[in-house]
């Protein structure tokens, strides 16, 4: 199997402070893991590509202050959302990359966030 | 620039029936991978089949097969006696094999099962 968690499922918080959402590779080691937005009825947005021990890679557009993505382990990558703001509001999904033979992302259950 | 295209935003199917979604890719590259996901109202996203583009012969998981013509970079899912829990959208998603393994996306199709 490949299953991957997030955490927490759904989160509300203020205008102004900072979320931290984790996602964990619970059966495999993942170098490499993806962070996602989905806005309602859309496919998924990829943020940022992490991995393992070095910096993230941002796509353009994505703001690396604001996202800031750390990948401390080769089972846990974590997504703080700094300063949230209601236009931050949204679904993120994380993918963890399972290597060969499938070589293959497997995702987690997503987040959804609300800032008041 | 590789794309790809879910040209049905929304099919629908009877309950025990078969259903074909469409993909299609623009590509240069000869060496990728293509995939299926699932995701279902709880959004969860689940991998439902997945192509190597160098293996001719089309991946098939249950219910679930692929009609993959390279030439014609096309990859479309055959969902066979289709059930309830067929119901979802579903993404078509390319990756180039030697890459930093993103995945790129169609827009989505939605599966209506009619009981």
């Amino acid at each position: 199997g490949a299953v991957v968690s997030q955490h927490p499922s759904r989160v509300i918080c203020k205008s102004g402070t900072s979320v931290k959402i984790e996602c964990r590779s619970l059966d495999f080691q993942a170098t490499t893991m993806f962070w996602y937005r989905q806005f309602p009825k859309q496919s998924l947005m990829l943020m940022a590509t992490s991995n393992e021990g070095s910096k993230a890679t941002y796509e353009q557009g994505v703001e690396k202050d604001k996202f800031l993505i750390n990948h401390a382990s080769l089972t846990l990558s974590t997504l703080t959302v700094t300063s949230a703001h209601p236009e931050d509001s949204s679904f993120y999904i994380c993918s963890a990359r399972k290597g060969l033979p499938t070589d293959t992302q497997y995702f987690g259950p997503g987040t959804r966030l609300t800032v008041l | 620039a590789q794309t790809v295209t879910q040209s049905q935003p929304e099919m629908s199917v009877q309950e025990a029936e078969t259903v074909t979604l469409s993909c299609t890719y623009d590509t240069s590259e000869s060496d990728y991978y293509l995939f299926w996901y699932k995701q279902p109202p709880s959004r969860q996203m689940i991998l439902v089949i997945r192509q190597e583009a160098y293996k001719q012969q089309n991946a098939t998981e249950n219910r679930f097969s692929v009609n993959f013509q390279k030439a014609a970079k096309s990859f479309s899912l055959k969902i066979s006696d289709s059930q309830l829990g067929d119901a979802a959208m579903y993404f078509c998603a390319y990756r180039i094999a030697d890459s930093n393994y993103q995945l790129i996306w169609g827009a989505g199709t939605k599966l209506i099962i009619k009981p």
